[in-house]
């Protein structure tokens, strides 16, 4: 198993473009989340999904950030327009559910100049 | 979500046993006590989960309180590489992190 996959490592763009960061979670999981890391704010959870469904989005900072999980194989999280402010590791983890160990990515880490 | 307390930093000597504390007094009935480590520019990392019980695995001891306010990682010989932030995380569906603890391994 190759775990979770998150791409690109590392991404480096100019405030107001678009941003795309991508997940693939392990096969079989049915939860997938969405975490940002900054030195201030520590780890935040930012959207849940569960088959697919988005659960709780509470997290989600703002109407820039959108989140997609089309197929359970595959997710999403985008930045539009991007700020300075985004930048930081973004971490996608997935798992069976309650009960269960959630696996982590490496990471993205945005930097927004 | 509950809150949880665990102290900002301890240290310990290489294989030496560490005892890892977190209380976590208004965790619900459902909720498991879920720990996890982030070692330096790295993601986290699964460490150990529980939700009544002792549990064992090859990384980690995890002791419960019998009124579930708190729980102990046992690390039974912390080594250079256990060097982390450990977090102490009782849970539903999501993980909220808190700031959780800074394991120093000296030498």
């Amino acid at each position: 198993d190759a775990g979770v996959i998150q791409s690109p490592r590392h991404e480096v763009t100019e405030m107001g473009q678009e941003v795309t960061l991508r997940c693939k979670p392990i096969s079989g999981h049915d939860y997938l989340f969405w975490y940002r890391q900054t030195m201030m704010r520590g780890l935040e959870l930012l959207i849940y999904f569960n088959n697919n469904v988005p659960i709780d989005d509470s997290g989600m900072p703002e109407d820039r950030f959108s989140a997609k999980m089309p197929n359970a194989s595959f997710s999403t999280l985008k930045i539009q327009p991007s700020e300075p402010r985004d930048s930081a590791v973004y971490f996608c983890a997935s798992s069976y559910g309650q009960g269960y160990g959630y696996t982590f990515g490496s990471g993205t880490r945005l930097t927004v100049v | 979500d509950a809150k949880t307390t665990q102290p900002n930093s301890m240290e310990s000597n290489e294989e030496e046993p560490v005892h890892l504390p977190c209380n976590h007094s208004t965790i619900s009935g459902t909720d498991y006590i879920h720990w996890y480590r982030q070692l330096p520019s790295q993601g986290p990392e699964y460490v150990i989960h529980g939700l009544t019980s002792n549990v064992n695995n090859r990384m980690a001891s995890l002791a419960i309180a019998e009124d579930r306010k708190s729980s102990t990682l046992i690390l039974h010989r912390a080594t250079l590489r256990d060097a982390a932030v450990y977090y102490c995380i009782p849970s539903g569906y999501a993980l909220n992190f808190g700031k959780g603890t800074s394991l120093l391994v000296t030498p």
